[in-house]
């Protein structure tokens, strides 16, 4: 079985501070994790995803997320955000092998970076 | 630049009435998810579809919503009869997965590709 949490609702950032959006998942064999974004009235935007290798991921707009196997975590981060940051952010994770091409879906976190 | 496209962006209609909502996949993509986003419930898959033919709708409530896939170029989403509580945006997404997909394959990476969106609001 497959899981994934987004353990905050919300995340409140001063524009030029450092972001993190953290996600922790639960998988039986090895993790396909991604990082969508949402902004307002617009679909899921694919951001980065981790398949295998380097554990850190470089991605659209100047994110990048860690994937930390000991502490099952793939937060997202920026080093400077922009008020344009501002937006839903969802973590996936895919149990593989054995699991299902059906990506898991955290709730969501609301972004919000105060200019 | 290929994108998912949903028709209509926005519908109200009345309870009791048909509501369809419509899809375009990326072309040669071959995967098609439906799902449903609320304030309460967030992100739900309701259908999953592979090369046309549906392997998940589990999340899908049955007396009242029906998903098809006429041809590549388009999914259907139908809700008879629509009820208030079915107001949400209805997203449909598509993907690729390569030919002798198995779950553990290297090569089913599967990012998803999403619409737009439909807003329904049933009143």
């Amino acid at each position: 079985a497959q899981s994934v949490a987004q353990p905050e609702d919300q995340v409140n950032v001063a524009e030029g501070n450092p972001l993190t959006v953290k996600c922790t998942y639960s998988v039986s064999g090895n993790p396909y994790l991604f990082w969508y974004v949402q902004y307002p009235n617009r679909g899921l935007q694919f951001l980065l995803k981790y398949i295998t290798g380097d554990n850190l991921v470089k991605g659209s707009y100047g994110f990048e997320a860690e994937f930390n196997k000991s502490q099952t975590s793939f937060h997202l981060k920026k080093p400077s955000a922009l008020v344009s940051d501002s937006a839903l952010y969802f973590c996936a994770v895919r149990d593989i092998p054995g699991g299902s091409y059906i990506p898991t879906f955290g709730r969501g976190t609301s972004l919000i970076v105060h200019p | 630049d290929a994108r998912v496209t949903q028709t209509p962006r926005d519908k109200v209609t009345e309870m009791g009435q048909e509501v369809t909502m419509r899809c375009q996949p990326i072309l040669g993509h071959n995967t098609v998810f439906w799902y449903r986003q609320t304030m309460m419930q967030g992100l739900e898959l309701l259908a999953y579809f592979r090369n046309r033919a549906p392997l998940d709708d589990s999340g899908m409530p049955k007396d009242r919503f029906s998903a098809e896939m006429p041809d590549a170029t388009l999914a259907t989403l139908k809700i008879q009869p629509s009820e208030p509580r079915d107001s949400a945006v209805y997203f449909c997404a598509s993907g690729l997965v390569p030919r002798g997909w198995t779950s553990g394959s290297p090569l089913n990476t599967g990012e998803l590709f999403f619409g737009e969106g439909s807003r329904l609001t049933v009143l």
